[in-house]
């Protein structure tokens, strides 16, 4: 169980397009997930909460224009980095709280690399 | 700020070996305290959780809590070449954080035949 899958796994785009990555609880339902970014030999820096039904909560310094979080059902929400620039070039990795396990405990996806030249 | 420190390594212990892995955190408000293990170019993967002060052990794995001094701990016995791994300390608080994970820079883990 916990199973969280990301698509794609990696994406190379040129500057000024935007990019879509999708995040899904295969075996169960995730009401919150969470985005997070990672650079080359940093940890991970939340983004923002994604909530089913609302609106994504951002965290200080993510321009919540540029990254478009949709979380339109209970298994499914999205990233979307508009007008993408080499500075948007990282790994971005979603979560979800299975519910089942101890409280606030993640588990990720396999992640998405994104290379903008 | 909430802060979340690991000692970045490397770490560097003989196959069989212990590998002992330590995090501090300034939120004592904190509630729930995580260890993940990274393998280059992965994402991370859950390896214990623990709530409460003292120890708790999966396996070749015991996570230690000790909430007065804002320190948490991973052991690994038996260490394994495989373990080999960055292993990122995670830490959720309560209030306006809640539910939201703040991580250690992780630490670099090499266990050498």
């Amino acid at each position: 169980g916990a199973v969280v899958s990301q698509h794609p796994s990696w994406v190379i785009c040129k500057s000024g397009t935007s990019v879509k990555i999708e995040c899904r609880s295969l075996d169960f339902q995730a009401t919150t997930m969470f985005w997070y970014r990672q650079f080359p030999k940093q940890s991970l820096m939340l983004m923002a909460t994604s909530n089913e039904g609302s609106k994504a909560t951002y965290e200080q310094g993510v321009e919540k224009d540029k990254f478009l979080i949709n979380h339109a059902s209970l298994t499914l929400s999205t990233l979307t980095v508009t007008s993408a620039h080499p500075e948007d070039s990282s790994f971005y990795i979603c979560s979800a709280d299975q519910g089942l396990a101890g409280p606030d405990t993640q588990y990720f996806g396999p992640g998405t690399r994104l290379t903008v030249l | 700020q909430k802060e979340v420190e690991q000692n970045s390594g490397p770490l560097s212990v003989p196959e069989g070996a212990i590998a002992s892995l330590n995090c501090t955190y300034s939120d004592r408000g904190s509630q729930s305290f995580f260890w993940y293990r990274q393998y280059s170019g992965k994402s991370p993967e859950l390896i214990m959780s623990i709530y409460s002060n003292g120890d708790k052990e999966d396996g070749r794995f015991t996570a230690q809590l000790n909430k007065a001094s804002q320190y948490v701990s991973l052991l690994i016995r038996d260490s394994q070449p495989s373990d080999s791994a960055t292993y990122l300390c995670a830490v959720s608080g309560g209030g306006t954080s809640y539910g939201k994970l703040t991580f250690g820079q992780g630490t670099i883990l090499t266990v050498h035949p």
